[in-house]
């Protein structure tokens, strides 16, 4: 079965500095879709930034970018300039078929 | 902004009991599901829906839970009779195109059952 690994379950960084989220995914498609959500406090999911597999560009969505690494199916987020608001949970996920499966998530902490 | 809207958001209700929770999806979306938060872990996949028929089921949406859309907006998660691990955040969500690769979310049902 397909999975989404999130290898660090918690972590925190200083307001201001840099973080990257870590994720590794399992698949034998070619051409599949990556995302990672965020979920506040207030528990909806929020899309933070996707990746088209076939792209070879990484995604950039202003102060969040990935390292996308199709051969070593790795898919890490990197948040610059680390705000309070970025407190959260951050679930790296993948289309499969016509539906989305999650990583276990990591609780990211922003320290004042 | 279109968005999804669930109802209610949260219940509780007592072991046993019937419980419909209800969402309303993005008016043009074609694609709709159910997930699954238990407190504190992933989200898991429950069901998809679409043209009016479950297209993939996980093994967590067992014969206690099924879902419809009755008047082609609403679309509803029943569980019959609750059970104390039924308890968990339950969130609708909805596609437009597949390819497009966005899932719009909910903002979640909380179920309690005592």
């Amino acid at each position: 079965a397909q999975t989404v690994t999130q290898s660090q379950p918690e972590m925190s960084v200083q307001e201001a500095e840099t973080v990257t989220l870590s994720c590794t995914y399992d698949t034998s498609e070619s051409d599949y879709y990556l995302f990672w959500y965020k979920q506040p406090p207030s528990r909806q999911m929020i899309l933070v930034i996707r990746q088209e597999a076939y792209k070879q560009q990484n995604a950039t969505e202003n102060r969040f970018s990935v390292n996308f690494q199709k051969a070593a199916k790795s898919f890490s987020l990197k948040i610059s300039d680390s705000q309070l608001g970025d407190a959260a949970m951050y679930f790296c996920a993948k289309n499969r078929d016509d539906k989305i499966i999650f990583g276990k998530g990591t609780r990211l902490h922003i320290l004042p | 902004e279109p968005e999804v809207t669930q109802t209610p958001s949260h219940q509780v209700t007592q072991m046993g009991q019937e419980v419909i929770l209800r969402c309303v999806p993005i008016s043009n979306h074609l694609y709709f599901y159910w997930y699954r938060q238990i407190l504190g872990q992933k989200v898991e996949f429950l069901v998809s829906f679409y043209n009016n028929e479950i297209s993939e089921k996980s093994e967590i949406f067992d014969d206690q839970f099924s879902v419809e859309r009755p008047d082609g907006s609403n679309f509803t998660l029943k569980i019959r009779s609750t059970k104390l691990e039924d308890s968990a955040m339950y969130f609708c969500a909805s596609f437009g195109q597949l390819n497009t690769g966005e899932l719009f979310f909910g903002e979640g049902s909380r179920l309690t059952v005592l």
